[in-house]
């Protein structure tokens, strides 16, 4: 149970903003919302996580809507090499221990 | 640091045939967890640890023995290895939810 929902695939020229929605409607209130990415083969790389407010780093920013239903990543300006699958995955917390339950995530092509 | 060091990276096994796949951090992380991804799908987890002596089932465990006895290490034992446990595996690490999980490159496993 992946607790969340993503369209298949988006497509996005390259330098413009990439918005990547997730529906996660039976979030939890103290469960966090976080984002992975996967480039070909390799191992998923952390992108950014929140709980309630906007977070940005240097790779993104995450928007959560007030009722924390869902929330979009924001590539600002995507290039060639963010052309990736972008997992959203709710962190499971139960009895003491946290896990992350990925589902199949977003399949991103940036174009040039 | 090395990060998290998955070994072997590439294996063939026989029906039948045990293995111990290793994964190793350096990072101190008390969260550790084993992933398994089939050829278009997202990973699921087989695996996890919150610390040294404690393991606990994922989404898909039969098969699989995991033991936590150093914080370093969270070795993936397959049992009588089968041809559905083809898939790459991917070993994670975490200090803190805040910092989010360190992946492995991860074992490419088949099993004939």
């Amino acid at each position: 149970d992946a607790k969340t929902t993503q369209p298949t695939s988006m497509d996005c020229a390259e330098g413009r903003a990439a918005n990547l929605p997730c529906n996660h409607s039976t979030i939890s209130g103290n469960e966090y919302v976080y984002w992975y990415r996967q480039i070909h083969s390799q191992g998923p790389q952390y992108i950014i996580h929140g709980l309630k407010n906007n977070e940005t780093n240097e790779m993104a920013s995450l928007i959560i809507t007030e009722d924390r239903k869902s929330s979009t990543l924001i590539l600002p300006h995507a290039t060639l090499r963010d052309t990736a699958v972008y997992y959203c995955i709710v962190l499971i917390t139960q009895g003491g221990s946290e896990k992350l339950v990925f589902g199949k995530g977003t399949k991103l092509t940036v174009n040039p | 640091n090395a990060g998290v060091t998955q070994t072997p990276k590439f294996q063939v096994l026989k029906t039948g045939q045990s293995m111990t796949l290793q994964c190793a951090q350096d990072m101190n992380h008390e969260y550790m967890s084993w992933y398994r991804q089939d050829p278009g799908m997202g990973l699921r987890l087989i695996h996890y640890s919150v610390g040294a002596g404690i393991t606990d089932q994922g989404e898909v465990p039969n098969g699989y023995n995991v033991s936590r006895s150093t914080t370093e290490d969270f070795p993936l034992r397959l049992l009588s290895a089968a041809p559905s446990q083809t898939s790459v595996y991917f070993c994670a690490s975490s200090w803190d939810r805040a910092y989010g999980y360190t992946f492995g490159s991860g074992t490419r496993l088949t099993v004939v």
